[in-house]
């Protein structure tokens, strides 16, 4: 089945600053790939997806990339600010019923 | 207002008690889904439903049971055979599940349980 790998599990930058976030998948016929931002105490939210026929998507200061031949994504956000402060998960749709599956979470620190 | 309702936000159990989480959609979605959060571990899928009456086990389903009566309701029980069943839970929904359709999942605000 379908295995979805985050990376890194903390990162703290400074306010301003760029942050990348990297996921990788197993499953070459996975074909959704959503990005969601959780706050603490509530539930995740989507802020960005991009599907396999699509190689780049990007939403004011985020962004998201996607290679299908190295089976990864990253989610890019520039110009941070400290409400950027968050977990943000990545998910991929595999599997026969089309489940997404998440990866671990990625805590971004802005600090001001 | 449209979207996922959880309740309650907090809940304690007693050892050896079920106990029933409740999630209501107004999004007129097919499918529902119930995830299970706990830190450092991401989303893990409890149960889904694509359609009423009908519902399938996640990668952690043990312990936990979910009916599917009516479209807009899908409550999680979980079990006194759930051996460790302190987490977050979340609930989602979608229009559908299949690969070919759009999946986007809203997730309602979820349910802190604490067994004591």
């Amino acid at each position: 089945g379908e295995n979805v790998e985050q990376h890194p599990s903390t990162l703290s930058v400074q306010e301003g600053d760029s942050a990348v976030i990297k996921c990788t998948y197993s499953d070459s016929a996975s074909n959704y790939f959503p990005w969601y931002k959780q706050e603490l105490g509530k539930g995740p939210q989507l802020i960005i997806d991009i599907r396999s026929n699509v190689g780049e998507k990007k939403d004011q200061r985020i962004a998201v990339t996607l290679n299908k031949t190295a089976k990864h994504f990253s989610l890019h956000i520039t110009e941070t600010q400290p409400e950027d402060s968050a977990v943000y998960f990545c998910a991929a749709r595999g599997g026969s019923q089309g489940n997404l599956i998440f990866g671990k979470g990625t805590k971004l620190s802005v600090k001001p | 207002d449209g979207g996922i309702t959880q309740s309650p936000k907090y809940l304690f159990r007693k050892e050896g008690q079920n106990v029933t989480l409740s999630c209501e959609q107004n999004l007129n979605h097919d499918a529902m889904y119930w995830y299970r959060q706990d830190p450092g571990q991401g989303l893990r899928l409890i149960y889904y439903s694509q359609i009423v009456n009908d519902f399938q086990k996640g990668d952690i389903a043990e312990g936990y049971s979910v009916s599917r009566e009516k479209k807009e309701s899908f409550p999680l029980t979980v079990t006194s055979a759930q051996k460790n069943p302190t987490a977050f839970y979340l609930c989602a929904s979608s229009i559908v599940i299949q690969r070919e359709f759009n999946n986007e999942q809203f997730f309602g605000p979820g349910t802190r349980l604490t067994v004591l």
